[in-house]
């Protein structure tokens, strides 16, 4: 099947410093790719869709100038944290749609991103 | 009462035994995805459904439209199977994935 790679897997960062997180589709090309932020025992919750060549659309509540998405090939998106505060510690999700036809969306294995 | 419900929300079974996990959905839909999520987090995408039935190996999932209902079955169950399983549907052709709460399987050998 489609495979998404996400890049790191994990992550220890310092407060105040940014970290990126990248999100590739290996096999397939992506117009759209989300990032969703995941809790402890919580569901996955969409932070913003990226699309490529054009601006990301974000979700109510989810900063746009704190969590910078770039989406600038269609296999390749970036999330930033900028700033990172111990709150922002959480697993971040990426997903990919296939652009071809099947409308299939594809998940990447997260990164645990831990803000000290 | 949320848009997916899944049922049950924790399942302990034994090796060897044959699962079902259930999903309800109140809203029209495009398409209806099972996610398999380990203890460690990452996702793998099981099944994109959005009529009939589909088999991968000892899964199956089933969909019905008319009755907005899907289940994932599980045969032979392993303890490798642990994990929490995710119900999602796209509401529409262009939908954001709405994502039941998972429910838990634990097997033990």
């Amino acid at each position: 099947g489609a495979v998404v790679s996400q890049h790191p897997s994990r992550v220890i960062c310092k407060s105040g410093t940014s970290v990126k997180i990248e999100c590739r589709s290996l096999d397939f090309q992506a117009t759209t790719m989300f990032w969703y932020r995941q809790f402890p025992k919580q569901s996955l919750m969409l932070m913003a869709t990226s699309n490529e060549g054009s601006k990301a659309t974000y979700e109510q509540g989810v900063e746009k100038d704190k969590f910078l998405i770039n989406h600038a090939s269609l296999t390749l998106s970036t999330l930033t944290v900028t700033s990172a505060h111990p709150e922002d510690s959480s697993f971040y999700i990426c997903s990919a749609r296939d652009s071809s036809g099947s409308n299939e969306q594809f998940f990447g294995p997260g990164t645990r991103l831990t803000v000290l | 009462k949320n848009e997916v419900e899944q049922s049950p929300q924790n399942l302990t079974a034994q090796e060897g035994e044959f699962i079902t996990i259930n999903c309800s959905y109140s809203v029209g839909i495009s398409a209806l995805h099972w996610l398999q999520q380990h203890p460690g987090g990452g996702i793998v995408s099981l099944f994109m459904l959005s009529s009939g039935k589909k088999k991968h190996g000892r899964l199956i999932a089933t969909i019905n439209i008319q009755e907005k209902h899907s289940s994932l079955h599980i045969t032979a169950s392993h303890p490798r199977d642990s994990a929490v399983y995710i119900c999602a549907v796209r509401p529409g052709s262009q939908g954001n994935l709405i994502f039941g709460k998972g429910t838990k399987l634990s097997v033990k050998p």
